[in-house]
């Protein structure tokens, strides 16, 4: 079972300041991708990261995935309010199935 | 264009009472299927999936069953709920064989067991 591991836990933040959340595991994936949940919502797909290093930008998300294949991070610039939720990284498993990491709940106040 | 949707959006239910709650997909053939249940303010947890008709697999032991009797409609049903099944159960969808690993999510079911 890999161990796989999102931080923080919860972030609350200004509007307009920059953040980072972490999405760390012992093992090797073929790829992962990043969600953003908001209440009451399905997960909606934000990227996928396949290859080591990889760096993707959507507006002002960034998305890294480690060199190792082992670790992203999910960079946001200027947050805005709208940017409020619950972000889940999934990595591949390759067994038909993803892993959800448990998430890190955003909050940006206006 | 592909979509998912699931139904009922609400449910609350007593302890003991059956449950029965639908998924079903349009635009896409041969998808895989997948339910989760996700308890307040945590991740994803899988319970069953699917990658055919009649097909399902198991990753939890509980008493929930999942049937897949058709190639685009998923079902995830209970004899007897508990209150531990309350949660907020997502249906998701992903491209078959020579498909992605992108996974994309109805608009869940909030059940409440009373």
């Amino acid at each position: 079972t890999q161990l796989l591991e999102q931080s923080p836990q919860f972030l609350s933040i200004q509007e307009g300041e920059n953040l980072t959340v972490y999405c760390n595991s012992s093992s090797v994936f073929s790829s992962l991708q990043w969600y953003r949940q908001e209440p009451g919502e399905g997960p909606v797909l934000l990227v996928t990261v396949v290859t080591g290093g990889e760096v993707k930008k959507l507006k002002r998300l960034t998305f890294q995935f480690g060199d190792a294949r082992k670790d992203s991070s999910l960079h946001i610039t200027a947050a805005q309010p709208g940017d409020t939720g619950l972000y889940l990284c999934a990595p591949n498993t390759g067994f038909q199935k993803l892993v959800f990491g448990t998430g890190t709940r955003l909050l940006v106040s206006p | 264009s592909q979509t998912i949707h699931q139904w009922p959006a609400t449910l609350v239910q007593p302890v003991g009472s059956p449950l029965s709650l639908e998924c079903t997909v349009e635009g896409t053939s041969n998808p895989n299927l997948y339910w989760y249940r996700q308890a307040a303010g945590r991740g994803l947890q899988l319970l069953f999936y699917s990658v055919g008709i009649g097909q399902i697999s198991s990753e939890v032991p509980q008493n929930l069953s999942a049937s897949r009797p058709q190639d685009r409609q998923f079902i995830l049903s209970s004899k007897k709920l508990l209150l531990s099944d309350s949660g907020f159960y997502l249906c998701a969808w992903r491209a078959g064989t020579g498909g992605g690993y992108e996974q994309y999510f109805g608009p869940g079911t909030r059940l409440t067991v009373t």
